[in-house]
């Protein structure tokens, strides 16, 4: 398994305020990605990573911020947490953008927004 | 808009048998697929991919077809197990220096005993 891990498993939290969940590897990989999972919506990409500091949005990025200060770690914040975004998130990492690298998933955290 | 289609959000298959989970994509410039295996409270794994430039693609129990004219894909696994059971996510890419993948919105299959 690809050593991925994500922090906090669990959280509940309350509308409005700040969240930050953070995701960690240990296999040196370039490029990380932040996903949402929702009934209906399957994986919907976040932000993602192609280096440290380098990021970029993807398709349902408003809400989210990012950051990568260095290579093992992406953390997600939320900066005012809404209902909407009470979701599954998954961490992904990704050797290379070569064909056939697929991306690796961390274990999910689990987010409520009361 | 969804680009890539799961238009089954369920399949019930006996143990032994074939399970045919579907995909369908909208972008043409997709030239990567994949398919993701995910068990409850579990980040996804990865499970087959191909490439637009191959038809069909096989590891073990698992093969996936590539029908570029019709933008549709399918994982045949052959023979069903009940550990078979989980939600699977078919995944596109458009290549470019990301690699970003777009997910379908996932099958639930369960292969009864």
């Amino acid at each position: 398994d690809a050593g991925i891990t994500q922090s906090p498993r669990h959280k509940v939290t309350e509308t409005g305020t700040p969240v930050t969940l953070r995701c960690h590897q240990t296999e040196n990989h370039r490029y990380m990605y932040w996903y949402r999972q929702d009934p209906g919506h399957g994986l919907r990409l976040i932000h993602y990573s192609y280096g440290v500091k380098d990021t970029d949005k993807g398709e349902v990025s408003d809400g989210y911020s990012v950051s990568r200060s260095k290579t093992e770690d992406f953390l997600l914040t939320l900066e005012s947490a809404t209902s909407s975004q009470t979701s599954v998130y998954f961490c992904a990492i990704s050797e290379s953008q070569d064909r056939g690298h697929e991306q690796f998933f961390g274990p999910g955290t689990r987010l409520t927004v009361l | 808009d969804q680009q890539v289609k799961q238009n089954s959000p369920s399949l019930s298959v006996q143990e032994g048998r074939i399970s045919i989970l579907n995909c369908d994509y909208t972008n043409s410039m997709f030239d990567y697929f994949l398919w993701y295996k995910k068990y409850p409270a579990e980040g996804p794994t990865f499970l087959i991919s191909i490439s637009s430039i191959k038809d069909k693609n096989e590891d073990g129990r698992f093969t996936v077809f590539l029908n570029k004219s019709a933008k549709h894909l399918s994982l045949h696994i052959v023979p069903s197990q009940p550990g078979d059971s989980a939600v699977y996510f078919c995944a596109a890419s458009e290549g470019g220096a990301t690699n970003k993948l777009i997910f379908g919105t996932g099958t639930l299959l369960a292969v009864q005993p």
